[in-house]
Formats: C-alpha cells, sequence, structure tokens
C-alpha cells in the first residue's frame, strides 16, 4: 500500500463551523488530489498540487481550500461548512502528472 | 453533464464464470483509462490501465478492451471469485502533466459463491 494517511478518519461538525482534513504521504510523490465520493457521481476533483505551494482548482472547488507548505502534507480546509459538503472525503497522490494516481482510506465527513 | 458513464449500477455473477463490466464515455480526447476496485470504508485501489493507443490490455485474470469508435471500454474478470466483489469504477484523463481523472458512477460487483 502506498503510504497515505487521512485524518480525521471520521468527523461530525455543524453548519457554519470551519473544517481541515489532513493529507499526509510518506512516498515523497509530487502530485497530490483531493476528490470527494457522492452517490450518483463517482469521485469528482476538488483541489489538486503539483509541487509545495503550487495548487489548482478541480471541477468541485467551490467552497473549499487546500495548502501545501511540506511535500508530504496537502490541507483541505471548509472555510464554512454546509450540508452539501456532506460527503467521503480521498486524497491521492501520484509521482508524476501523468502517473497513476493512489487513493488514501478517506474521511468521512457529516456537516449537520 | 456526465463524461464517463456506467450504466449498471449493480451486476451479479456467480463464482468461477465471467464478469463484465462496462463504461462509456463521450470526450474523444480522453486518452487514457483506468479501472479502480473499492471496498466499503477503504479508499479506491489501482486494478489495470489501457492507453488509447491500444484496443487491449490484460493482467493475469483482468483484461480491459478499448472501443475507440464506439467510445466504450469494458472490464473482465475470468474467473470472478467471491474477493472480487467491490463497487469498480472506471477512469479518464487527457493526459498531460496534470491528470484530472473524470470517474464514472461506479458499479457494485457481487460474485456469489
Amino acid at each position: 500500500d502506498a503510504g497515505i494517511t487521512q485524518s480525521p478518519r471520521h468527523k461530525v461538525t455543524e453548519t457554519g463551523t470551519p473544517v481541515t482534513l489532513r493529507c499526509h504521504q510518506t512516498e515523497n510523490h509530487r502530485y497530490m488530489y483531493w476528490y470527494r465520493q457522492d452517490p450518483g457521481h463517482g469521485l469528482r476533483l476538488i483541489h489538486y498540487s503539483y509541487g509545495v505551494k503550487d495548487t489548482d482548482k478541480g471541477e468541485v472547488s467551490d467552497g473549499y481550500s487546500v495548502s501545501r507548505s511540506k511535500t508530504e502534507d496537502f490541507l483541505l480546509t471548509l472555510e464554512s461548512a454546509t450540508s452539501s459538503q456532506t460527503s467521503v472525503y480521498f486524497c491521492a497522490i501520484s509521482p508524476g502528472g501523468a502517473d497513476t494516481q493512489y487513493f488514501g482510506p478517506g474521511t468521512r465527513l457529516t456537516v449537520l | 453533464d456526465q463524461q464517463v458513464k456506467q450504466n449498471s449500477p449493480s451486476l451479479s455473477v456467480q463464482e468461477g464464470r465471467i464478469s463484465i463490466l462496462n463504461c462509456d464515455y463521450t470526450n474523444s480526447m480522453f486518452d487514457y483509462f483506468l479501472w479502480y476496485k473499492k471496498y466499503p470504508a477503504e479508499g479506491p485501489t489501482f486494478l489495470i490501465s489501457i492507453s488509447s493507443i491500444k484496443d487491449k490490455n490484460e493482467d493475469g485474470r483482468f483484461t480491459v478492451f478499448l472501443n475507440k469508435s464506439a467510445k466504450h471500454l469494458s472490464l473482465h474478470i475470468v474467473p470472478s471469485q467471491p474477493g472480487d466483489s467491490a463497487v469498480y469504477f472506471c477512469a479518464a484523463n487527457y493526459g498531460g502533466a496534470t491528470n484530472k481523472l473524470i470517474f464514472g458512477t461506479g458499479t457494485l460487483l457481487a460474485v456469489q459463491p
């Protein structure tokens, strides 16, 4: 298994509160990605990073921000959580932009 | 607009028989296709991939077929085993440096002993 951990694994929060999810890798891969999985939608890309401090938006980036200050950590922040952000969030990594992506175990987030 | 479609939400197969999972896409610019397998409460795991310059790729019990003219790919699992029971996602990308994957909605495969 690729060395990817996500924390927390489960979180319940209230509407309007800020939430930060963390993805940590031990593979020294350059690329990191955040996806959300929802019924009827598969996995959708939120944001991705192609290096320290280098990030870009995916297809469902509204309401989310990211930061990457170290190669090994990629943070996803919901500035003010909404019920529509209830989902399972997956982090993925790849050594290069054209390489296969490997996924972490996921974080289940519930916004009440 | 769903660019990658998996029209069968579920599939049930007997152990030892062939499982065929299907995927259709609409964007002719996709040049690389992947299949991921997902167990409950785990992240997706990479299974097999195929470049648009090929029409078949095989890895053990798993074979992916690509029909570009029909914009269709399929995953064959032979023989199917109970441990293959999982959700299977088809994904596609445009290639290049950013590797943004577009996923289908998934097909739940149940292999009956």
